[in-house]
């Protein structure tokens, strides 16, 4: 059964803050991960990734990918409140479903 | 252009009754997913079709559960009879899938679905 598994499940700090989420999957047949922003509402399409060690970016946020270890990681840098949410990051393998993580909430406080 | 379209957006039934949730996917986009949302067990994937088949409905937590998806502009998750344990909020999502790449979906807004 494919798992992805995110860390931490929370997080709160102050804006200006620089913060790493990290994801890791077992996945068979993996073919893409893809990370997502969720407020209070439905999950936003932040970035999709397919190659390992190639950063993507938009912004403040970065994402980058290591498929000899199995794990992406999402970087903010320069927080402000309105990047609280629960990042959800998801796999994408040989068919064309996602599985989903538990999410990371992320609070930032000014 | 509009994004995925749900409805209702909440949804207050009592136990024994029969709910319809309704999905409209982005146009163009070939493969359609229903999920439900809770605390506990995060997004989980119910079903899901493409083009307008069902491809893989073992999510579907029981016979109670049900999905159509009779043209490629409309989808339903129908719930019969319900239950309080079926409280969740449920999200339609949509993508234009080639060729067996996973792309990225689009969500509708959810369903907020309370039974009491």
């Amino acid at each position: 059964e494919d798992k992805v598994v995110q860390s931490p499940l929370s997080l709160v700090v102050h804006e200006g803050d620089t913060v790493t989420l990290n994801c890791s999957y077992e996945v068979t047949n993996f073919r893409s991960l893809l990370w997502y922003k969720q407020e209070k509402k439905a999950p936003t399409f932040l970035f999709m990734l397919t190659s390992s060690g190639i950063e993507k970016k938009s912004g403040r946020l970065s994402s980058i990918l290591d498929k000899k270890e199995l794990f992406s990681i999402l970087n903010i840098t320069a927080t402000q409140t309105g990047d609280s949410a629960v990042y959800l990051c998801a796999t994408g393998a040989g068919s064309y479903q996602l599985t989903f993580g538990k999410g990371t909430k992320l609070s930032v406080i000014p | 252009d509009a994004g995925v379209i749900q409805s209702p957006r909440h949804e207050v039934t009592e136990m024994g009754q029969e709910v319809t949730l309704r999905c409209k996917p982005i146009s163009g986009h070939n493969s359609l997913f229903w999920y439900r949302q809770t605390m506990m067990r995060g997004l989980e994937l119910l079903i899901y079709f493409n083009n307008n088949v069902p491809i893989d409905d073992s999510g579907m937590p029981e016979d109670r559960f049900s999905a159509k998806m009779p043209n490629a502009s409309f989808s339903t998750l129908k719930i019969q009879p319900s239950e309080p344990r079926d409280s969740a909020v449920y999200f339609c999502a949509s993508t234009a899938a080639l060729g067996g790449r996973s792309y990225e979906q689009y969500f509708g807004p959810g369903t907020r679905l309370t039974v009491t």
